[in-house]
């Protein structure tokens, strides 16, 4: 069964920084990968589908790219609403979800 | 648009409950449904799918013990869970699939939380 790796687990970071998530799968999937932002006590919000579409409403500071095994989602410039913990996932067989990175207010 | 769960609580292991996921603003019948569970301090897990033309799949976990349904006249996805273990302890979320091509759950729900515990 494929499997979806998120690092790194957890980061602590700057407002206004550069942060780079990766989500690496253990074999090729399609190109229909997501990212969800989770905030404490709330659902997750999905950010991103089919890699790289930004979904209505999202602020284009974040991003996603990658195709194959690995896949990133960036978020240039981090803002003091970012700090949450976000999940990949994948659609190749059943959806399967990565452990999630949390990013933190260094 | 919006999906508001209903029905989690309390129960002793081997128990049954049935969760229930009104919808707003649009139809359930006509999109892919779905159940996600989070264990308290874990991460995603996906439960069930029912898709529009009516197909049903489940995650191994829950295979055989776990139904996913709706009533298209009450607009609503249940999900109702019997024989239950500790480790079906999570928050239930309802979700609806972006599109049919699989590409994000782009509409949750609150979600509803399921102890199992005696």
């Amino acid at each position: 069964a494929i499997q979806l790796t998120q690092s790194p687990s957890s980061l602590s970071a700057s407002v206004g920084d550069r942060v780079t998530i990766t989500c690496r799968a253990s074999q090729g999937v399609s190109s229909a990968l997501a990212w969800y932002q989770q905030k404490p006590g709330k659902a997750p919000k999905l950010l991103i589908s089919d890699t790289s579409s930004l979904e209505s409403g999202v602020p284009s500071r974040f991003s996603g790219s990658g195709s194959g095994t690995d896949f990133t989602l960036t978020i240039s410039g981090l803002q003091p609403e970012d700090f949450a913990t976000y999940y990949c996932q994948q659609f190749n067989t059943y959806p399967l979800f990565g452990g999630g990175t949390k990013v933190e207010i260094k | 648009v919006q999906l508001v769960e209903s029905g989690g609580g309390l129960i002793q292991p081997g128990g049954s409950l049935r969760l229930s996921c009104a919808a707003s603003d649009f139809i359930v019948s006509t999109n892919f449904m779905r159940w996600v569970r989070q264990a308290p301090g874990e991460g995603l897990e996906w439960v069930s799918v029912i898709y529009s033309d009516g197909t049903t799949f489940y995650a191994d976990s829950v295979q055989g013990r776990f139904t996913i349904s709706r009533d298209n006249s009450k607009n609503t996805l249940y999900l109702q869970m019997n024989s239950l273990r500790a480790d079906d302890t999570a928050m239930y979320y309802c979700v609806r699939d972006r599109d049919k091509t699989g590409s994000g759950f782009d509409i949750w729900g609150q979600g509803t939380m399921v102890t199992v515990s005696s």
